[in-house]
């Protein structure tokens, strides 16, 4: 099977700009959830779907949104750039919701300037 | 005070030493994970736990739920296991629809020398 896939690998924007990020889940998978990781405050959840319905959200401003299509991909949006959004942004599957492990894709290297 | 605690900070150790990285939690949690990241960013879950111990090759994870506390150990360590290591816990059984949110330590970074 293949992993999970996220597009782009890299990208650069600059503040105020917004931008989409794409995750691919595990074929047969349902669940995604995207997390953001920063040096200063290391990995943070922000979002989980599963069956295109958002199941929970982390304490990010409402700037930070995301959706999930009839596939299982899903995409997440941050309007307004912020210098402090520069961060990996991962994306981890799993075959359900609760207490599955999940699979995490090689993240999105976002660069705010 | 964080929910995740994980120690020690950073970690050195020499080629074929036992190594134990610990983490401590102060919430109620269903399930336990470590995660291992290696430079580049990708995240590779080593083990999901919520009782007792698992063991994947030369890796072990134990919980104890009634101390809130978990370790990793590294038997016959080697140079590849060079990574940070992650510990995160999934949401408490009472919190409907919670039970998947991770909640993550620091990590740790584990340098092993040949």
């Amino acid at each position: 099977k293949a992993g999970v896939t996220q597009t782009p690998r890299y990208l650069i924007k600059t503040r105020g700009q917004q931008v989409t990020l794409s995750c691919s889940p595990i074929s047969g998978h349902r669940s995604v959830s995207w997390y953001q990781q920063t040096p200063g405050q290391g990995l943070q959840f922000l979002f989980e779907y599963f069956s295109e319905t958002q199941r929970n959200k982390g304490n990010f401003p409402g700037r930070f949104s995301g959706r999930q299509f009839s596939n299982s991909r899903s995409e997440m949006n941050v309007s307004t750039l912020e210098l402090g959004d520069s961060a990996l942004y991962l994306c981890a599957s799993s075959s359900q919701p609760t207490n599955n492990e999940q699979f995490f894709g090689p993240g999105t290297r976002l660069t705010v300037l | 005070k964080n929910e995740v605690e994980q120690s020690p900070q950073n970690l050195t150790a020499q080629e074929g030493e036992f190594i134990t990285i610990n983490c401590s939690y102060s919430v109620g949690i269903s399930a336990l994970h470590w995660l291992q990241q290696h430079p580049g960013g990708g995240i590779v879950s080593l083990f999901m736990l919520s009782s007792g111990k698992k063991k994947h090759g030369r890796l072990i994870a134990t919980i104890n739920i009634q101390e809130k506390h978990s370790s990793l150990h590294i038997t016959a360590s080697h140079p590849r296991d060079s990574a940070v290591y992650i510990c995160a816990v999934s949401g408490s059984p009472a919190h409907t629809g919670a039970n998947s949110k991770l909640t993550f330590g620091k990590g740790i970074t584990l340098s092993v020398r040949p």
